[in-house]
C-alpha cells in the first residue's frame, strides 16, 4: 500500500507568489490534515478535510487556504508569500473521522521564500 | 502554539543505555501520541496511549501517562544508534485529527 505522498518535495519562490502543494492520502483515508514546521514555532496545525469538508482549521492568516477533492487528494495553498513561509509543510491522513489512531505523514514540501 | 514542552530539548547518550523524554501539556486529552522524526523528514507514529490509561508498552518504548499532572513520558530502552531522530509527543482532543504537538526532544545516540 503506498504511502503518503506529497508533491512538490522542494521548492524555492520569491516573497509575493503564491504556491500550491499537492496531497495524496494512503488509499481509502479520508482525512487529510495540514501542518507546518518551522525551526521558531515547531509543528503547527493548519487544517483538516474529512471528506471534502473543513473541518478544523488551525490559526493561520487567510493566506493560507485548502481543499480535499472527491478522490480525497488534497492542495493547499499560500498566497502573497512571506520570507515566513519558508516551512516543511507536511501532509497527514488518516483512515478515522476522529482521532482515535496514528496519523500517517508524507514526506513534506520544504518551501524556501527568498 | 504548542500544547506544551518537552524535556530535554536534546539529550546525548551511548548505545545501549536507556533515553527518556518528558512531555507536559496544558488541556485534557483524548490521547497522547509520540512520533519520530529523522532530519528534516516525515514523522513516523510510534505509540498512542489513551486518556484512560497509564502505560503503555511497544518493543523497546514504554510509554506512561499522568493525567492529573498532564505529563508523559518515553523511555528507550537498549538505544542503538538508529534511534538517532527528534521525537515528539502530540495530543488529541475531540476535534477531528487535529493534533497538538510539542516542541520535540532532539536525541542522538553514539556508537
Amino acid at each position: 500500500k503506498a504511502g503518503v505522498t506529497q508533491t512538490p518535495r522542494y521548492l524555492i519562490k520569491t516573497r509575493g507568489q503564491q504556491v500550491t502543494l499537492s496531497c495524496s492520502p494512503i488509499s481509502g483515508h479520508r482525512s487529510v490534515s495540514w501542518y507546518q514546521q518551522t525551526p521558531g514555532q515547531g509543528l503547527q496545525f493548519l487544517f483538516e478535510y474529512f471528506s471534502e469538508t473543513q473541518r478544523n482549521k488551525g490559526n493561520f492568516p487567510g493566506r493560507f487556504s485548502g481543499r480535499q477533492f472527491s478522490n480525497s487528494r488534497s492542495e493547499m495553498n499560500v498566497s502573497t508569500l512571506e520570507l515566513g513561509d519558508s516551512a516543511l509543510y507536511l501532509c497527514a491522513s488518516s483512515l478515522k473521522a476522529i482521532n482515535t489512531g496514528e496519523l500517517f505523514f508524507g514526506e513534506g514540501s520544504r518551501l524556501t521564500v527568498l | 502554539s504548542q500544547q506544551g514542552e518537552e524535556d530535554p530539548q536534546a539529550l546525548s547518550i551511548q548505545e545501549g543505555e536507556n533515553a527518556t523524554m518528558n512531555c507536559s501539556y496544558k488541556t485534557s486529552i483524548n490521547n497522547l501520541q509520540w512520533y519520530r522524526q529523522n532530519s528534516g523528514r516525515g514523522l513516523v507514529h510510534l505509540i498512542l496511549i489513551r486518556s484512560n490509561e497509564r502505560e503503555k508498552h511497544s518493543g523497546r518504548l514504554r510509554v506512561t501517562l499522568d493525567t492529573s499532572k498532564k505529563s508523559s513520558s518515553l523511555l528507550i530502552t537498549a538505544s542503538r544508534a538508529a534511534d538517532t531522530a527528534s521525537y515528539f509527543c502530540a495530543t488529541g482532543g475531540d476535534a477531528g485529527n487535529m493534533l497538538t504537538f510539542g516542541g520535540g526532544t532532539r536525541l542522538m545516540v553514539k556508537p
